[in-house]
This record gives C-alpha cells, sequence and structure tokens, in this order.
C-alpha cells in the first residue's frame, strides 16, 4: 500500500513570492491534515480537510490555505512569502476524523525562503 | 493553555541499557496520547497510543509507554536500547475538544543511543 506523497521535496523560493504543496494520502483516507516544522517553532497544526471541507484551522496568517480535491489530494497554498516561512511542511492523512485515528505523515516538502 | 512537555532536549543511552523518552501534558478531559519517530529527511513515523484501557502500551519496534493519569504523563520506554533507535522522539496529544486531525506535539527529545 502506498504511503502519503508529498511534493515536490525540496523547493527554493524568493521573498513575496508564493508557493503550491501537493499531498496525495493513502487510498481510502479521506482526512488530510498539514503541519509546519521548523527547530525555533516545532511541530505546528496549519489545517485539516476532510471529504473537500476544511474541518480545523491552526493560527497562522491568511497567507496560508489549503484545499482539498473529490479523489482526497490536498493542496497547502502559501503567498507572499516570508523568510520565517522556511520550513518542512508535513502532510498527514488517516482514514476518519476519530481522535483515536492515526496521522500518517509523508516525508515532507522542505522549503527555503531566500 | 493545552500543552505538552518534552523536559528533556536530548537523552542519550548506551546500547543493551533501557531507555525512558519523558513526556507530561496539559491538556483537560480524558485525552489521547501518541508518540511518533522521525528520522533524518523524514516525516514522522507511528510508534504507538494510548486511548483507554490498560496504563502500559505497546507498540512497535519494542517500545511501549506507560499512562500515569494523575502524573498527566505518558512515558516512552525500551527495555534495551539499539544503536538505530536514534531519532528524534515526539509526544502528541489531542486537544480538549478530541480532534485528532490537530494534535499537539513536543518539542521533541534527540534520542542518542551509542554502542
Amino acid at each position: 500500500k502506498a504511503g502519503v506523497t508529498q511534493t515536490p521535496r525540496y523547493l527554493i523560493k524568493t521573498r513575496g513570492q508564493q508557493v503550491t504543496l501537493s499531498c496525495s494520502p493513502i487510498s481510502g483516507h479521506r482526512s488530510v491534515s498539514w503541519y509546519q516544522q521548523t527547530p525555533g517553532q516545532g511541530l505546528q497544526f496549519l489545517f485539516e480537510y476532510f471529504s473537500e471541507t476544511q474541518r480545523n484551522k491552526g493560527n497562522f496568517p491568511g497567507r496560508f490555505s489549503g484545499r482539498q480535491f473529490s479523489n482526497s489530494r490536498s493542496e497547502m497554498n502559501v503567498s507572499t512569502l516570508e523568510l520565517g516561512d522556511s520550513a518542512l511542511y508535513l502532510c498527514a492523512s488517516r482514514v476518519g476524523v476519530s481522535g483515536a485515528n492515526v496521522l500518517t505523515f509523508g516525508a515532507g516538502s522542505r522549503l527555503t525562503v531566500l | 493553555a493545552q500543552s505538552v512537555a518534552q523536559p528533556e532536549d536530548q537523552v542519550n543511552v548506551a546500547e543493551g541499557n533501557p531507555l525512558t523518552v519523558k513526556c507530561t501534558y496539559s491538556v483537560s478531559g480524558n485525552p489521547y496520547l501518541f508518540w511518533y519517530v522521525q528520522y533524518p529527511n523524514r516525516g514522522l513515523q507511528f510508534l504507538l497510543k494510548y486511548i483507554t484501557g490498560d496504563n502500559l502500551v505497546k507498540g512497535s519496534y519494542g517500545f511501549e509507554a506507560e499512562f500515569n493519569k494523575s502524573q498527566t504523563s505518558f512515558h516512552l520506554k525500551k527495555p534495551s536500547a539499539l544503536v538505530s533507535d536514534s531519532a528524534l522522539y515526539f509526544c502528541a496529544v489531542t486537544p480538549e475538544d478530541n480532534q485528532g486531525g490537530k494534535l499537539i506535539f513536543g518539542q521533541g527529545t534527540e534520542l542518542s543511543v551509542k554502542p
């Protein structure tokens, strides 16, 4: 069974640009969550989607957005990039929305903003 | 505020010795608790979880964790450490509304196992 696939794995952008990251969940998983990982702030929740609807959102500015498609694939977008947006962005999927459902993470997309 | 604390940034253990990675949490109600491990340039891998029932939970790769409600702790343990266990370990908890998609993570503990 294929795992969670994130693309691209690495990317470099400059301040002011925008970026789109993609996540393909495990087949049959309908919930997708996104996290930002940085050395200073650790792992922080961005948002969660289920059945194309955003269920939860973390404390990030409106420059961070996401969406989910009918096949459960998800994308997140960051507009007007800032240096502080440099991070590893992790996507995780799970089969449902019960708190007991385990998140399965992808390898991440490492974004560097220059 | 809801939070998870991993008081040790780094834990050093000799191979073959038991290891403990500590975690305490501050979330009211009956949260679900998780441990994940991260290897360099990789995402997080699930190790084990506590939902309800027996306070001692067994997970992958010989790891186990003990849930203590009175101390609000969920320490990760392994009887005999391997060099290959060296990695970054994260404790996580569901928030008060039990929305499992938005886990609250600790800052992580770097485990180093020396031969």
